[in-house]
């Protein structure tokens, strides 16, 4: 079994600042991906960003960036210059072997306000 | 490309009563899925298609059966719909396991 552990319920920011949602893991795999993914009001689950555990630099997609420190099992993402459309809930998510096949186990999610 | 669709938005059911949610996929994607959302409960599995022709259980998968009628379509049936399975139903696709998933839309669900 795989646990995903989002120790924020909920967090703030004040438009054009920084922010950074913590996310931690355990997994017996090697190989794996890691994912946000953001959930507006809309509900649709989009993808943010997605880590390969095996490279060693961060991803970066524009204002998104992760800190993946895999000896932690700790995967954060860093929110810059947050905008307005950055208010949504945020999940982490990791696959976990079972069975013979790879499963997405979410962590319980973040609510991110971003204030005017 | 519609990517990921689902079928219907909205549901509501009386308790007793059966349903199928129905998905489709457009990007020939090999795996399929089906969560639930519940509140402050992340998404939770409740079946799964590895490929065309398997199907496995989930976390939560009493109360519900699958089908992979085709690589392109996966159905999540309700026999005997419960209060307790009140929730937001969300399908979703991978090309391979392990990869990026791609959701639906999501189906809200409400049995009284």
């Amino acid at each position: 079994a795989q646990t995903v552990t989002q120790s924020q319920p909920e967090m703030s920011v004040q438009e054009a600042e920084t922010v950074t949602l913590s996310c931690t893991y355990d997994t017996s795999e090697n190989n794996y991906y890691l994912f946000w993914y953001k959930q507006p009001p809309s509900r649709q689950m989009i993808l943010v960003i997605r880590q390969e555990a095996y490279k060693q630099q961060n991803a970066t997609e524009n204002r998104f960036s992760v800190n993946f420190q895999k000896a932690a099992k700790s995967f954060s993402l860093k929110i810059s210059d947050s905008q307005l459309g950055d208010t949504a809930m945020y999940f982490c998510a990791t696959p976990y072997s079972g069975a013979g096949s790879y499963q997405l186990t979410f962590g319980k999610g973040t609510k991110l306000s971003v204030i005017p | 490309n519609a990517g990921v669709t689902q079928t219907p938005k909205f549901q509501v059911l009386k308790t007793g009563q059966s349903m199928t949610l129905q998905c489709a996929q457009d990007m020939n994607h090999n795996s399929m899925y089906w969560y639930r959302q519940d509140p402050g409960m992340g998404l939770r599995l409740i079946y799964y298609s590895a490929s065309e022709g398997t199907t496995d259980k989930g976390e939560v998968p009493n109360g519900y059966n699958v089908s992979r009628l085709n690589k392109r379509e996966f159905s999540l049936r309700l026999e005997s719909a419960a209060p307790s399975q009140t929730s937001v139903y969300f399908c979703a696709s991978t090309r391979h396991p392990g990869e990026t998933q791609y959701f639906g839309p999501g189906t809200r669900l409400l049995v009284l």
